[in-house]
């Protein structure tokens, strides 16, 4: 199964934007590149997924490179409450979801 | 849509007794449930992958006879730990994945967890 990798914290200011780096380079052609994050005490949250495009939703947008070896999740207008671990996950084609260690996103006033 | 609860959203007992915590997907039927384990300040941990109408498969490491998982129906997994001790406190969370027929992806939606304290 591939792997990622990711900052294990990362700052942010209220209102910027907020850039999480993955790189996933084992990644399989037919594997997905997920997100999600879970903040302090609550179960985790889906954020967004991709397969070779760029994909955007109300939450995220997720940029993912032409060799398919890195992605970057980006939150345009990040808010206090974004404050989370962020998990890159690339899909195990089993159903199982790993999760590594994450980055943890603080996002200050 | 794709929401997943779960009962009870803590818990505290003694050692040695047995504790059921309940995980159910409310607005689609999941063929197939996971179980975590997250200790604090680390990751999620696989337990188990729960099929309906079928057996657990464990992750390595897990104890089946001490984390009992049923899957009786599309909507409900259970997990019991059985014969609790005071190392099996942890946050356990439960997730579900969306009929392969809706996705094409594997997308998990997670419930809020239970938290499990064994005096």
């Amino acid at each position: 199964d591939a792997k990622t990798t990711q900052p294990p914290s990362m700052d942010c200011a209220e209102g910027r934007a907020a850039n999480l780096p993955c790189n996933h380079s084992t990644i399989s052609g037919n594997e997905y590149v997920y997100w999600y994050r879970q903040i302090h005490s609550q179960g985790p949250q889906y954020i967004i997924h991709g397969l070779k495009n760029n994909e955007t939703n109300e939450m995220a947008s997720l940029i993912i490179t032409e060799d398919r070896k890195s992605s970057t999740l980006i939150l345009p207008h990040a808010t206090l409450r974004d404050t989370a671990v962020y998990y890159c996950i690339v899909n195990t084609g089993g159903f199982k979801t790993i999760f590594g260690a994450g980055t943890r996103l603080f996002v200050k006033a | 849509g794709a929401v997943v609860s779960q009962h009870p959203s803590w818990v505290i007992c003694k050692s040695g007794t047995s504790v059921k915590i309940e995980c159910r997907s409310l607005d689609f039927q999941a063929t197939t449930m996971f179980w975590y384990r997250q200790f604090p300040k680390q990751s999620l941990m696989l337990m188990a992958t729960s099929n309906e109408g079928s057996k657990a498969t464990y992750e390595q490491g897990v104890e089946k006879d001490k984390f009992l998982i049923n899957h009786a129906s599309l909507t409900l997994s259970t997990l019991t730990v059985t014969s609790a001790h005071p190392e099996d406190s942890s946050f356990y969370i439960c997730s579900a994945s969306l009929p392969r027929r809706f996705s094409l992806a594997d997308t998990q939606y997670f419930g809020p967890g239970t938290r499990l304290t064994v005096l």
